[in-house]
């Protein structure tokens, strides 16, 4: 059975552009959550994602959005970038809601210079 | 919010030792999960316990959800138990992760 996957693994933006990162969940899997990890705040829960609607969010700007699609696939966003923005970007997901066990992908690695 | 608190926040030991790592939270939770961070990012598996005992191999967990804590513990370290060790409690829907502690098994 396949893991998570996330595309693109490394990405280089500047300051003001925007982002959009990929995940495929596990086949069968219909949640999604996605995490930001960074040295200085650890990992910080930005949303989840459940049948194509979004369940919770964490305490993020308006900048960060999400969506998911109808074959369980998702997709964050992060529009006018800042250099805060830096961070490993993860995804998870899970067979039911985000109180299921999570199983997570390799990650994004995102620069913003 | 609920608080999730790791210790030791670092820990170095030599190859062979034991170690037991501890996870407290300040408040009842849904489930509990304790991953294993690898150098490139990859956040592994390694219990799902909300409560009880289960042991995998030279690891196993223990979550006491009356007193709010778990233990990690593994066993005959090897080189490659090196990495960030992170529990993650679900609480109103949403994952909190403690900050890790970080684990250097040195040959």
């Amino acid at each position: 059975k396949a893991g998570v996957t996330q595309t693109p693994r490394y990405l280089i933006k500047t300051r003001g552009q925007q982002v959009t990162l990929s995940c495929s969940p596990i086949s069968g899997h219909r949640s999604v959550s996605w995490y930001q990890q960074t040295p200085g705040q650890g990992l910080q829960f930005l949303f989840e994602y459940f049948s194509e609607t979004q369940r919770n969010k964490g305490n993020f700007p308006g900048r960060f959005s999400g969506r998911q699609f109808s074959n369980s696939r998702s997709e964050m966003n992060v529009s006018t970038l800042e250099l805060g923005d830096s961070a490993l970007y993860l995804c998870a997901s899970s067979w039911g809601l985000a109180d299921n066990e999570q199983f997570f992908g390799p990650g994004t690695r995102l620069t913003v210079l | 919010g609920i608080q999730v608190e790791q210790s030791p926040p670092d820990l170095i030991l030599q190859e062979g030792a034991n170690s037991t790592l501890r996870c407290n939270f300040s408040d009842s939770v849904n489930n509990l999960q304790w991953f294993h961070q690898n150098p490139w990012g990859q956040l592994i598996n390694l219990f799902y316990i909300p409560s009880g005992t289960k042991q995998n191999g030279r690891l196993s967990a223990t979550t006491v959800a009356t007193e709010r804590y778990s233990l990690l513990y593994i066993s005959s370290s090897q080189t490659t138990d090196s990495g960030v060790y992170f529990c993650a409690v679900n609480r109103d829907d949403k994952i909190i992760f403690g900050k890790g502690t970080r684990l250097h098994i040195l040959p």
